[in-house]
């Protein structure tokens, strides 16, 4: 079956630096990539995702990228604030059915 | 918007009880799944259905059953509630992942002593 690997389990950045979240599968037939955000005592909710067919998606201050041959996709945060502080989880599916496998998750500090 | 509710926000049970998960999702979504979340080990998938009727386990189902006798009720049975089984549950339904992903529901604490 499909392993999502994400790494590291914490990342600290200051208020309008970058950041970056990468994650990477193994099951070549994925191709349906979503991140998930998670603030504290509340539901994870989608931000953004991306299909095999593309290599490239943005919205406003997020984006993310995907690399098929790597079998890898990242998430990226421009002009960090405070309220992006939370948990961030990336997911993996394809094939036949629609099951996410998700990354361990990343806890995502921004620092005033 | 598509909701997704679980009846209850914390739960404490004891050891040994029987324990029933309730989930409804009101968009009319075929897919359900059940899903575990502790630290540091991230969303654990544990069943999920793609019908009503229809099961499937997933990563983890060991001590678990699932009911889905409904289009929009997804159960999770927790058949002799242990200590390591305390946790929370998170809920979540799509249509299909490649059209839009998952909407969770707010998930359960759930004590098990």
């Amino acid at each position: 079956g499909e392993n999502v690997e994400q790494h590291p389990s914490t990342l600290s950045v200051q208020e309008g630096d970058s950041a970056v979240i990468k994650c990477t599968y193994s099951d070549s037939a994925s191709n349906y990539f979503p991140w998930y955000k998670q603030e504290l005592g509340k539901r994870p909710q989608l931000i953004i995702d991306i299909r095999s067919n593309v290599g490239e998606k943005k919205d406003q201050r997020i984006a993310v990228t995907l690399n098929k041959t790597a079998k890898h996709f990242s998430l990226h945060i421009t002009e960090t604030q405070p309220e992006d502080s939370a948990v961030y989880f990336c997911a993996a599916s394809g094939g036949a059915n629609s099951k996410l496998t998700f990354g361990k998750g990343i806890t995502l500090s921004v620092r005033p | 918007d598509v909701k997704v509710t679980q009846s209850s926000r914390y739960l404490v049970k004891r050891t040994g009880e029987k324990v029933f998960l309730e989930c409804v999702q009101d968009m009319d979504h075929e897919n359900m799944f059940w899903y575990r979340q502790d630290p540091g080990l991230g969303l654990r998938l544990i069943y999920f259905s793609y019908d009503v009727k229809m099961k499937e386990k997933g990563d983890i189902p060991e001590g678990y059953s699932v009911s889905r006798e409904k289009k929009e009720r997804f159960s999770l049975i927790l058949e002799s509630a242990s200590t390591n089984q305390t946790s929370m549950y998170l809920c979540a339904s799509s249509l299909e992942a490649r059209l839009g992903g998952y909407t969770f529901g707010s998930g359960t604490r759930l004590t098990v002593v």
